[in-house]
């Protein structure tokens, strides 16, 4: 079964920092855009961040600088390195897969993993 | 920053046609994603590509492409698609996402 779960939220100070990760099963990483998706309370999607196949990454300008997403191959994982967290950042983080047809890949996400919650508060 | 627009609110009766657009610069150029959410729920894709349905979706719900616009349709609403719905797409370089603020579909 193809699944993602998210991994690592919780609550931080502002100016902190957390890594969230999300393991993948029935497919692999590697071969997939994989990206980043945050939802604030009561708020819309908002895109973070992507990692291509080929290991090129682009992020949200409210997060570039701050984040980084990366992937562990031999562990099928997906991260999320988020420093000088701030308010603003709350939301819940949900890791998902790149849609990919006939080797084309697109900004599409066709799996979602369920999310996970960050809180940025003192 | 680009932007999607999307509606706030759509409201229909079941059996109706419920149409949700999603307005945007770059469209002619890069492909539109649509997904439905429910409270406390991850989102679902139910279009692709504009205007391809992923399996397991139900036939009633289309998408369509005209310029800078797109278009969800759900012929036949029933209660069960009350959610939001949210369009997504890239930035003219194709390498930033971006969403449209979500339409809250209402069935009446």
């Amino acid at each position: 079964e193809v699944q993602l779960v998210e991994s690592g939220g919780g609550l931080v100070q502002p100016g902190g920092s957390l890594r969230l990760s999300c393991a993948a099963s029935g497919f692999t990483v590697s071969s997939n855009y994989m990206s980043w998706v945050r939802q604030a309370p009561g708020k819309g999607l908002e895109w973070v961040s992507v990692i291509y196949s080929g290991g090129s990454t682009y992020y949200a300008d409210s997060v570039k600088g701050r984040f980084t997403i990366s992937r562990h191959n031999s562990k099928n994982t997906l991260y999320l390195q988020m420093n000088s967290l701030r308010a603003e950042d709350t939301a819940v983080y949900y890791c998902a897969r790149g849609i990919a047809v006939a080797g084309h890949y697109y900004y599409g996400m066709d799996v979602w993993g369920q999310g996970t919650t960050v809180t940025v508060s003192s | 920053s680009y932007e999607l627009t999307q509606p706030p609110s759509v409201s229909v009766s079941p059996g109706q046609t419920a149409r949700i657009t999603c307005s945007g610069d770059a469209l002619p150029k890069q492909y539109a994603y649509w997904y439905q959410q429910k409270p406390g729920q991850a989102p679902v894709l139910v279009i692709y590509k504009d205007s391809e349905r992923p399996s397991g979706i139900p036939e009633r719900f289309s998408g369509s492409s005209s310029g800078t616009t797109v278009t969800l349709t759900i012929s036949g609403v029933q209660a069960e698609d009350e959610a939001d719905y949210y369009c997504q797409s890239a930035d003219s370089s194709g390498t930033i996402g971006v969403f449209g603020g979500g339409t809250k579909l209402t069935v009446l």
